[in-house]
């Protein structure tokens, strides 16, 4: 069984359009993320929901809402496509850290989708 | 958030062993060490995570010194199938793992 699934794996779409990926964890995990790694492969943190609250929300533009409808499932909405969105987009999940020496935090990446503006 | 500083690229041969090393000088307390894997067309993969001294797994050893200024990753033999980018991350994980992935050191693994 995959742990983190996403879907599609490829979206081709014009500017202006609005839309989702999908991503799915069946790890029983508590935290979810959602990662942007664009051409110079760097991979940027865009959110990260702890129990359907969003705990990490870095410098994004809104029109990229993030949206979980229950712990095993973190959607990506994506309004107005704009070019510089082309990129591939990353789901990973993990569980939540209690802090200190011990335990496994390590973070389950998804397949990611690639996403195309044109 | 500690920033991690990591060679680019390393070039090795079937068999070696590799050693990619990350600075983090500005460390905190509470934070781990860690180190993601990551193929072509595909989602980065935990290696090996640590706090201090060396910890060992069945892919590879982390070594860790008492001042945590920096850490080396070790790749026992590689195999060509090791060609991949290697990512080191510092941070705590407190309540979700506030990570940002450096640009990694690409390493190579000729014949």
């Amino acid at each position: 069984d995959t742990a983190v699934s996403q879907t599609p794996k490829y979206l081709v779409t014009q500017m202006g359009n609005d839309k989702s990926i999908k991503c799915e964890q069946n790890l029983g995990h508590d935290t979810m993320y959602w990662y942007k790694q664009d051409s110079k492969k760097f991979l940027k943190i865009m959110f990260s929901y702890n129990n359907k609250e969003l705990i990490i929300n870095e410098t994004v533009p809104n029109r990229f809402s993030p949206k979980s409808p229950d712990k095993a499932h973190l959607n990506l909405h994506i309004n107005s496509l704009e070019l510089g969105d082309s990129a591939v987009y990353f789901c990973a999940s993990s569980a939540v850290g209690t802090g200190g020496a011990g335990g496994s935090y390590e973070q389950y990446f998804g397949p990611g989708t690639r996403l195309t503006v044109t | 958030l500690a920033k991690t500083t990591q060679p680019i690229s390393m070039d090795s041969y079937e068999g070696q062993e590799v050693n990619i090393t990350c600075s983090h000088n500005n460390i905190a307390t509470n934070d781990y060490i860690t180190w993601y894997q990551q193929f072509p067309s595909q989602g980065p993969r935990f290696i090996i995570q640590g706090y201090k001294t060396k910890v060992t797994n069945e892919v590879a050893s982390l070594f860790i010194p008492a001042d945590r200024k920096s850490s080396t990753l070790s790749l026992p033999r590689v195999s060509l199938s090791d060609t991949a980018v290697y990512y080191c991350l510092v941070g705590d994980n407190t309540g979700g793992f506030k990570t940002i992935f450096g640009a990694g050191t690409r390493l190579f693994v000729k014949a």
